[in-house]
């Protein structure tokens, strides 16, 4: 059974405290991790594809880290928003064939 | 450019009736997914289609479910008859590169069954 863990599950942080969470997969078989921001209501919006170990990505001020050796990938969010204010969804992809495979999401809310 | 689109965004049915959802991909995507996220609970996968041939149905939960992609454009999910556990977000996404799934999502159709 392949599982993908997210934590924690819901996370309020102070506006202007940046914060991480993290995403657990398997170690094995490793070909993609996906981050996906979702706003309720709205489509789950393509934040990274990650496909190295060690990669690095960042997109403003949300950046994501990728250990394929460990099965971890954390996301970063430097000097939080209230927009940033959503579900950060991970799906890992073992494959080229397969499909993803989506953990709970953390949600995380924005305290003004 | 307009992005993928699904409707109805809301559906409220009884137990035992029947419901179609719809979904409009991004024109020129073959790659068309379904998904599934019941409350708090993670998006399960429910199938692909590659133009209008499935490829991986593998999610699908029972023979309620019915997914047809008729000449590889918009796709509908049928549900019949539809169950209390059927209650969930379903998300419909395309792609143009199957291989690394990125994927553009619809805004979902929220299904409730009472």
């Amino acid at each position: 059974i392949l599982n993908v863990e997210q934590s924690p599950q819901s996370l309020h942080v102070q506006e202007g405290d940046s914060t991480n969470f993290t995403c657990s997969f398997p170690s094995s078989n490793f070909y993609a991790l996906h981050w996906y921001r979702w706003e309720t209501a709205k489509s789950p919006e393509a934040l990274f594809v990650m496909t190295l170990n060690g990669d690095e990505k960042k997109k403003g001020r949300i950046s994501a880290t990728l250990n394929t050796k460990e099965g971890y990938s954390y996301l970063y969010i430097k000097g939080s928003q209230p927009e940033d204010s959503a579900t950060y969804l991970c799906a890992f992809k073992r494959d080229s064939n397969y499909q993803l495979i989506w953990g709970a999401g953390t949600k995380l809310i924005i305290k003004p | 450019e307009a992005g993928v689109t699904q409707f109805p965004s809301h559906s409220v049915i009884e137990k035992g009736q029947t419901v179609t959802l719809r979904c409009d991909p991004i024109s020129g995507h073959d790659n068309l997914y379904w998904y599934r996220r019941v409350m708090g609970k993670e998006i399960k996968f429910l199938l692909h289609f590659v133009k209008e041939s499935k490829q991986d149905e593998s999610g699908m939960p029972n023979n309620r479910f019915l997914a047809e992609r008729t000449g590889g454009t918009y796709s509908t999910l049928k549900v019949q008859p539809a169950e209390l556990e059927d209650s969930g977000v379903y998300f419909c996404a395309s792609s143009q590169d199957g291989r690394y799934g990125e994927a553009f999502f619809g805004q979902g159709t929220r299904l409730t069954v009472v």
